[in-house]
C-alpha cells in the first residue's frame, strides 16, 4: 500500500462543474502540498497547509489530521485546469522537513 | 516562471555513460532538492542540499551523486546510466528547508538509449 493514496485516478468533467480530488495519507505529517502538473510537465505548488483550510481563487484545499484526509476542489472548472494533480506528504521534522513523498496523481480533463 | 532554471532541458545518452545536470535556485533560497519522474514510480524525493551541505537523502541510488555549490547553484551526477534511468529530473527550491512552498523548475527530460 502506497503511503499517499490519491482517488480517482482519472477525471472528466463539463466546464463549470465542481471538482474534488481527494488524497490519503498513513504517514504521520508535518504539512501536506498540492502540486499542479501541467501537460507540458512543469510543476507548479498549488497550495502547503498543516491544518484547517486554504482558498486561491477557485481552488480550495482541506486537510483533515485526524482523519489523514486532504481534498483539492476546483470550483467553476475551465479546461485550463486540464492537468494533473498530485498531493505530497511532508512527513519530516526538523531538519528533514521538506522531503516529499507523492501520490501518483489525478489526471484532469475539463471539456467545453 | 519560478525562477529556478535547470539545464540541459533534454538530454539523450547511451546505457554506461555519465551525465551533470544543473540547477539553479530562486534568488535568495537557501535550499535545493531533487526529484525524479518516471512513468512507473511516479515523482520520488532524492535529495536535498542547504546552504552547500546535505540534508536528507531520499531514494538516491549509489550510481548517482549531487553537490551544492557556495553559489548555490546545485548539479546531479548521474553514472553508469542503465535504460530505466529515462526519467524527467526536477530540482526545486525553497527559502530555508522547512515547511514552505517549493518552487519547481521545469526539469531534464532523460533519455537512455
Amino acid at each position: 500500500k502506497n503511503e499517499v493514496e490519491q482517488s480517482p485516478q482519472n477525471l472528466t468533467a463539463q466546464e463549470g462543474e465542481f471538482i474534488t480530488i481527494n488524497c490519503s495519507y498513513s504517514v504521520g505529517i508535518s504539512a501536506l502540498h498540492w502540486l499542479q502538473q501541467h501537460p507540458g510537465g512543469g510543476i507548479v505548488s498549488l497550495f502547503m497547509l498543516s491544518s484547517g483550510k486554504k482558498k486561491h481563487g477557485r481552488l480550495i484545499a482541506t486537510i483533515n489530521i485526524q482523519e489523514k484526509h486532504s481534498s483539492l476542489h476546483i470550483t467553476a472548472s475551465h479546461p485550463r485546469d486540464s492537468a494533473v494533480y498530485i498531493c505530497a506528504a511532508d512527513g519530516g521534522y526538523g531538519g528533514s522537513q521538506g522531503n516529499l513523498i507523492f501520490g501518483k496523481g489525478t489526471k484532469l480533463s475539463v471539456k467545453p | 516562471d519560478s525562477g529556478v532554471t535547470q539545464t540541459p532541458k533534454h538530454l539523450i545518452t547511451a546505457t554506461g555513460q555519465r551525465v551533470t545536470l544543473r540547477c539553479s535556485p530562486r534568488s535568495g533560497d537557501l535550499s535545493v532538492y531533487w526529484y525524479q519522474q518516471s512513468l512507473d514510480q511516479g515523482l520520488q524525493f532524492l535529495i536535498q542540499y542547504y546552504n552547500g551541505e546535505e540534508r536528507a537523502k531520499g531514494n538516491i541510488l549509489e550510481r548517482f551523486s549531487a553537490q551544492q555549490f557556495p553559489d548555490l547553484h546545485s548539479e546531479l551526477n548521474l553514472s553508469s546510466l542503465e535504460l530505466g534511468d529515462s526519467a524527467l529530473y526536477f530540482c526545486a527550491s525553497s527559502l530555508i528547508g522547512g515547511l514552505e512552498t517549493q518552487y519547481f523548475g521545469p526539469g531534464t527530460r532523460l533519455l537512455v538509449l
